[in-house]
């Protein structure tokens, strides 16, 4: 069966610093990639996704960016750090088929900046 | 653009009861549903999804929902709450098999009074 493994859980960073959060799926190939971030009272807002190596789309416009090195890893990163990066940021996959494109999440990271 | 309006931010119910968490969705064409459950400080889950077919669509957890195109909606429902059930619950709606997008509302909390 399928896993998904995102890590660290939590961590605090300083304004300025560089982030890099790291996701990788099992179980599956070619499967899309996709970071969402979770803020408190604002629901899930996609930030990313990839439906192949180095290939990244961007959703939201911010100084994240995403990388695909590996088929099955994605990564999120920030040179940059700022107060409102601070949030719970998912790694989520799906592998499109004739019954949709059905996401699935992984436990999440919580980022806080300061 | 696709949405999805979860009219109740919170709601209680005692242990044992049943539930309905109300979901509305805006799209044109038929669209494709689902429900996540998240507990404090974890990733989503999925509970259930609806492309076609039958309208009610049985999840795990005895969770099911109803699709009715006439009312916009996908309510979820369970007939008897237990106290693992306290979470927030999301409906989210694609707009294809094929779309990378998926909306989500913005959540009910739910608490179970024992």
């Amino acid at each position: 069966s399928q896993t998904i493994h995102q890590w660290p859980a939590t961590l605090v960073q300083p304004v300025g610093s560089p982030l890099s959060l790291e996701c990788t799926v099992e179980g599956t190939s070619n499967p899309n990639l996709y970071w969402y971030r979770q803020a408190a009272g604002r629901g899930l807002q996609l930030l990313f996704y990839s439906v192949g190596i180095g290939q990244i789309s961007s959703e939201v416009p911010q100084n994240l960016s995403a990388s695909r090195p590996q088929d099955r890893q994605f990564i999120l990163s920030s040179k940059k750090l700022l107060l409102s990066d601070s949030g719970f940021y998912l790694c989520a996959w799906s592998v499109p088929g004739p019954s949709g494109n059905t996401i699935y999440f992984g436990e999440g990271s919580w980022l806080t900046v300061v | 653009a696709q949405s999805v309006t979860q009219p109740d931010i919170h709601i209680t119910v005692s242990e044992g009861a049943s539930l309905e968490l109300r979901c509305n969705y805006s799209y044109g064409a038929t669209p494709y549903l689902f429900w996540y459950v998240q507990s404090p400080g974890q990733g989503l889950q999925l509970l259930l999804k609806y492309f076609s077919g039958d309208t009610l669509v049985q999840g795990i957890k005895g969770f099911e929902a109803e699709f009715k195109r006439s009312q916009s909606s996908f309510n979820l429902r369970k007939p008897s709450v237990h106290w693992s059930d306290a979470a927030e619950y999301f409906c989210a709606v694609s707009s294809g098999a094929g779309s990378y997008q998926l909306t989500f509302g913005k959540g009910t909390k739910l608490s179970v009074i024992p």
